[in-house]
C-alpha cells in the first residue's frame, strides 16, 4: 500500500538558516510526490511535485525538493528560511495516477524563529 | 485562471441537524474534485472524489455523502450530524485527464463545529 510519512512534528529554524523538513514514502510503482503548506485557518497551497525527471525539484517561494530513490525521500528544502516561511507543511504521495488520490503525511510544524 | 470557492466558510450546527457544504470551481471543465477532512489542524483525510458528474467515490464510511450535480460543483452533506462530524472541511479540484498525475489545488476551507 501506499504511504508517506513525515517523521517530525515540527522542526525549529533561524531565520535565514537553511531548512528541511524531512518526507519519506512507501509506493509500489514510480512515486508521484508533493509538497503542500497550509497556513492557520487556510487551504492547502501547493509548492512542488517530482513526477519523473531530475531529482531536485524546485517550487513555489524559493523552496526545493529532492528525490532519493536509494532512500525513497523527498525532502523539503530551502536555502534560507524566514518568518513567513512558518506554516504546516504536507508531503503527498499519489495513490492512483487514474484518479489524482493523494496520501497526505501527518504533516510538520515548521516554526521560523528570528 | 482558476478559482475554488467553498462555502460557508464557518458553521456551527447542533448535534442530529442536516448539513450541506457547497464547492464550486471556476476557469475549467471536467475537473477532478475531492472532499477532505483535517481534524485537529493535522492530517488531511480524503472522504470522497469524483471524476464526472454523478460519479461519487467514497474512501471511508461514515455520516455523510457527496454529490456532483454539475461538473464544477460539489456538495457535501449529511441528515444527521454527529459531534464526530467537526473539522475542517476542504475541497479540491485536479485536472481531470484520468491517465496523468496532477497538483491538486484547494479551497479556502469550512470550519464545522457540532454541538
Amino acid at each position: 500500500a501506499q504511504s508517506v510519512a513525515q517523521p517530525e512534528d515540527q522542526v525549529n529554524v533561524a531565520e535565514g538558516n537553511p531548512l528541511t523538513v524531512k518526507c519519506t514514502y512507501s509506493v509500489s510503482g514510480n512515486p508521484y510526490l508533493f509538497w503542500y503548506v497550509q497556513y492557520p485557518n487556510r487551504g492547502l497551497q501547493f509548492l512542488l511535485k517530482y513526477i519523473t525527471g531530475d531529482n531536485l525539484v524546485k517550487g513555489s517561494y524559493g523552496f526545493e525538493a529532492e528525490f532519493n530513490k536509494s532512500q525513497t525521500s523527498f525532502h523539503l528544502k530551502k536555502p534560507s528560511a524566514l518568518v513567513s516561511d512558518s506554516a504546516l507543511y504536507f508531503c503527498a504521495v499519489d495513490a492512483s495516477s487514474n484518479t489524482g488520490k493523494l496520501i497526505f503525511g501527518q504533516g510538520t510544524t515548521l516554526q521560523v524563529k528570528p | 485562471s482558476q478559482t475554488i470557492h467553498q462555502w460557508p466558510a464557518t458553521l456551527v450546527q447542533p448535534v442530529g441537524s442536516p448539513l450541506s457544504l457547497e464547492c464550486t470551481v471556476e476557469g475549467t471543465s471536467n475537473p477532478n474534485l475531492y472532499w477532505y477532512r483535517q481534524a485537529a489542524g493535522r492530517g488531511l483525510q480524503l472522504l470522497f472524489y469524483s471524476v464526472g458528474i454523478g460519479q461519487i467515490s467514497s474512501e471511508v464510511p461514515q455520516n455523510l455523502s457527496a454529490s456532483r450535480p454539475q461538473d464544477r460543483q460539489f456538495i457535501l452533506s449529511s441528515k444527521k450530524l454527529l459531534l464526530s462530524d467537526s473539522g475542517f472541511y476542504l475541497c479540491a479540484w485536479s485536472i481531470g485527464t484520468g491517465y496523468m498525475t496532477y497538483e491538486q489545488y484547494f479551497g479556502p476551507g469550512t470550519r464545522l463545529t457540532v454541538t
